[in-house]
């Protein structure tokens, strides 16, 4: 079975400064997608950024790009120029690479990031 | 708008009681995921369906139920609720094949039991 760990439980980031998100997983599985996904104070599930583990580069959506060390197990987000609108929660997920459908997601505990203006 | 869409947004029933979730996927989608959201849980993973049939079964009770339809709407069935069962239940849609593209999230399901 996967684990993903979020060991912070909040984070505060002055708006326009650069904060990162920590997690880390534990999988016996060699192909898997990560992903980052932002619930605001709407509860809306948004997903933010996806990790494929067989790909070496870091994924990068504007001013949100991850830390992937799979050696490492660790899957960090960081996001740039903070905006009073990431003030949300968020989620680390683990998904296992399966034929023909997409698989469960397994999610961290979750981190409460706040933009402090 | 997600393109998925979960009914009713709030839910307020007594102990006991039995409700029935519905979620419609975003069009073209055949993967459905149930998924539970409480303070003390976290985001649990409920069941899979796709495209009508049970993939895949997580942390259900067997007081909780579902089912995919021809159409693909999906709907969750709660019974013999009790207060433990309060919590935010989100739905979610993917396509076939997607090779880990994330899937879509509807805006959830705010159920209280009293």
């Amino acid at each position: 079975a996967q684990t993903v760990t979020q060991s912070q439980p909040e984070m505060s980031v002055q708006e326009a400064e650069t904060v990162t998100l920590s997690c880390t997983y534990d999988t016996s599985e060699s192909n898997y997608y990560l992903f980052w996904y932002k619930q605001p104070p709407s509860r809306q599930m948004i997903l933010v950024i996806r990790q494929e583990a067989y790909k070496q580069q870091n994924a990068t959506e504007n001013r949100f790009s991850v830390n992937f060390q799979k050696a490492a197990k660790s899957f960090s987000l960081k996001i740039s120029d903070s905006q009073l609108g990431d003030t949300a929660m968020y989620f680390c997920a683990f998904m296992k690479h399966e034929t023909g459908a997409n698989s469960k997601l397994t999610f961290g505990k979750g981190i409460t990031l706040s933009v402090r203006p | 708008d997600s393109g998925v869409t979960q009914t009713p947004k709030h839910l307020i029933t007594a102990t006991g009681q039995r409700v029935t979730l519905r979620c419609s996927p975003r069009s073209g989608d055949l993967s459905v995921y149930w998924y539970q959201q409480s303070l003390d849980q976290g985001l649990q993973f409920l069941i899979q369906y796709y495209n009508g049939e049970e993939r895949a079964k997580g942390n259900i009770l067997e007081r909780f139920s579902a089912q995919q339809f021809p159409d693909l709407h999906s709907e969750l069935n709660l019974s013999s609720l009790e207060l433990g069962d309060s919590a935010l239940y989100f739905c979610a849609s993917s396509v076939a094949r997607d090779r880990g593209g994330g899937y879509t999230f509807g805006s959830g399901t705010r159920l209280t039991v009293v």
